[in-house]
């Protein structure tokens, strides 16, 4: 069965310091989402991808994150200068194969720890 | 705005008994409905969803949710919970008309009585 796939599943980065988390989407999807998880919360919504674009973003999603899909099958999101608070799970998803509907596919996370 | 709501912050069954978790919702027109699972330190898991027709639906596990429209509910449900089935338990909404964000509820965590 198709899955989503994230790399690496646990992150540890000094705070002020850039980290890249990565993502292989399921292969004939069409939008791409990125989810944080902070312990102990909810799951929520950072921002959505289509067309290799942003199609919507949340008030989470500020000047420090960025999202790309350099090669056609990554889809990466990026911190740029990480803080304590940035500390959760991520969860990349992606959803809208050929099939149709709406039903997003979970990867199993990037817990990220900042020190 | 859309929103999901989950009343119920942490619910305790005995192992065998029945379970129902609770799950409102906010959105005008008919959204797609999901509930998904998370065990302690793992992803997320779709359980089943509802997107149209039948108003119950089944999904993995044994679980089923009925979609009420007139209660804007959908509830999830199992005739006999196992101690695997513990974890935390999350309703989540999709508008209809696009593959945009899901939202999710706050969650349940269910714990399980031997």
């Amino acid at each position: 069965e198709p899955e989503v796939t994230q790399t690496p599943s646990h992150q540890v980065t000094q705070m002020g310091q850039e980290v890249i988390l990565r993502c292989v989407p399921i292969s004939n999807h069409l939008y791409f989402y990125w989810y944080r998880q902070i312990l102990g919360q909810k799951v929520e919504f950072l921002v959505s991808f289509y067309n290799n674009e942003i199609s919507e973003k949340s008030e989470i999603f500020d000047d420090q994150f960025s999202v790309e899909r350099p090669d056609g099958s990554n889809f990466t999101l990026k911190i740029r200068s990480t803080k304590l608070e940035d500390s959760a799970m991520y969860f990349c998803a992606s959803s809208g194969g050929t099939g149709g509907g709406n039903e997003a596919f979970f990867g199993q996370g990037t817990r990220l720890t900042v020190v | 705005a859309q929103s999901v709501t989950q009343p119920d912050i942490h619910i305790t069954v005995s192992e065998g008994a029945s379970l129902e978790l609770r799950c409102n919702y906010s959105y005008g027109a008919t959204p797609y409905l999901f509930w998904y699972v998370q065990s302690p330190g793992q992803g997320l898991q779709l359980l089943l969803k509802y997107f149209s027709g039948d108003t119950l639906v089944q999904g993995i596990k044994g679980f089923e949710a009925e979609f009420k429209r007139s209660q804007s509910s959908f509830n999830l449900r199992k005739p006999s919970v196992h101690w695997s089935d513990a974890a935390e338990y999350f309703c989540a909404v999709v508008r209809y008309s696009s593959a945009s964000k899901i939202i999710f509820g706050s969650g349940t965590r269910l714990s399980i009585r031997p």
